[in-house]
C-alpha cells in the first residue's frame, strides 16, 4: 500500500538557518503530496500543497516541489524563526475515492533563538 | 467558522470505563475522519465517513472501538472498555469530498488518559 517516510527527528537548529527535512513516499499512480504542521498543543494544519509532478507548493516562507523521478517532496525554508518550532507531516492522497491521507511519522522542529 | 470542534479536550478514566469523545465538523463538509496520534505509532487513521456513512473502519484497533455518525454535525467515537493503551490524542478532521483534492481541516484534540 501507500507509505510516506520522513527523516528522522527531532531536529534543532539556530534561528535564521536553512531548513529541510526530508520526504520520500511509495504509492501507485499520481498522489498528491502535503506538508501539514502541528503547534504544541494544537491539531494539525495544512502548510503547503501539490498535486502532480514537479509542482511546488509554498507558504509562509516553506516550500517543497513534487519530484516524482525521485519520489520526493522535501520541505524547505531559507531562514527559520523560532515561531517554526512545531512538528511537521509530510502526506500523500490518492483524489481518486475517499482521499484519505497516508501520513509520516512526523519529524519535531526546535528553534533556538 | 468556529473549525472542528471537539469534546472534551482532555479526559482521564480509568481501566475498564466506558469513554465517548464528541466532534462537530466544520459546517457544509461531508466527509469526517478519526485519527489517533501516539509517541509510537504516529498518526493513525482509525475510520472515515463520507455523506455520514462509514466507508472504511479497518483501521480500528479492535471491537472495543467503535465510531458513530448520526447526521451531518455530529459524530462519536466510544471506547469500551478502555485500557491504558488506549492512551492516546483522538483527532478528529473534516473536509469537503469532490473531484479533486480538499484540504482536511483537523480538530484540537481529545488527550485521553486511561489509569
Amino acid at each position: 500500500g501507500d507509505s510516506v517516510t520522513q527523516m528522522e527527528g527531532p531536529v534543532t537548529l539556530s534561528e535564521e538557518a536553512f531548513l529541510t527535512i526530508n520526504c520520500t513516499y511509495t504509492a501507485t499512480g499520481y498522489p498528491s503530496l502535503f506538508w501539514y504542521v502541528q503547534y504544541p498543543g494544537e491539531g494539525l494544519q495544512l502548510l503547503l500543497k501539490a498535486t502532480k509532478a514537479d509542482d511546488k507548493g509554498s507558504n509562509k516562507g516553506f516550500e517543497a516541489t513534487y519530484r516524482k523521478e525521485t519520489t520526493s517532496f522535501h520541505l524547505e525554508k531559507g531562514s527559520v524563526q523560532v515561531s517554526d518550532s512545531a512538528v511537521y507531516f509530510c502526506a500523500l492522497s490518492q483524489i481518486q475515492g475517499a482521499q484519505k491521507l497516508v501520513f509520516g511519522q512526523g519529524t519535531r522542529l526546535t528553534i533556538n533563538p | 467558522d468556529a473549525g472542528v470542534i471537539q469534546s472534551p479536550r482532555h479526559e482521564v478514566t480509568e481501566m475498564g470505563q466506558e469513554v465517548t469523545l464528541r466532534c462537530k465538523p466544520i459546517s457544509g463538509h461531508n466527509s469526517l475522519f478519526w485519527y489517533r496520534q501516539t509517541m509510537m505509532r504516529g498518526l493513525e487513521l482509525l475510520i472515515y465517513f463520507n455523506n455520514n456513512v462509514p466507508i472504511d473502519d479497518s483501521g480500528m484497533p479492535e471491537d472495543r472501538f467503535s465510531a458513530k455518525m448520526p447526521n451531518a454535525s455530529f459524530s462519536t467515537l466510544k471506547i469500551q472498555p478502555s485500557e491504558p493503551r488506549d492512551s492516546a490524542v483522538y483527532f478528529c478532521a473534516s473536509s469537503l469530498l469532490t473531484n479533486s483534492y480538499n484540504e482536511q481541516f483537523f480538530g484540537p484534540g481529545t488527550r485521553l488518559t486511561v489509569l
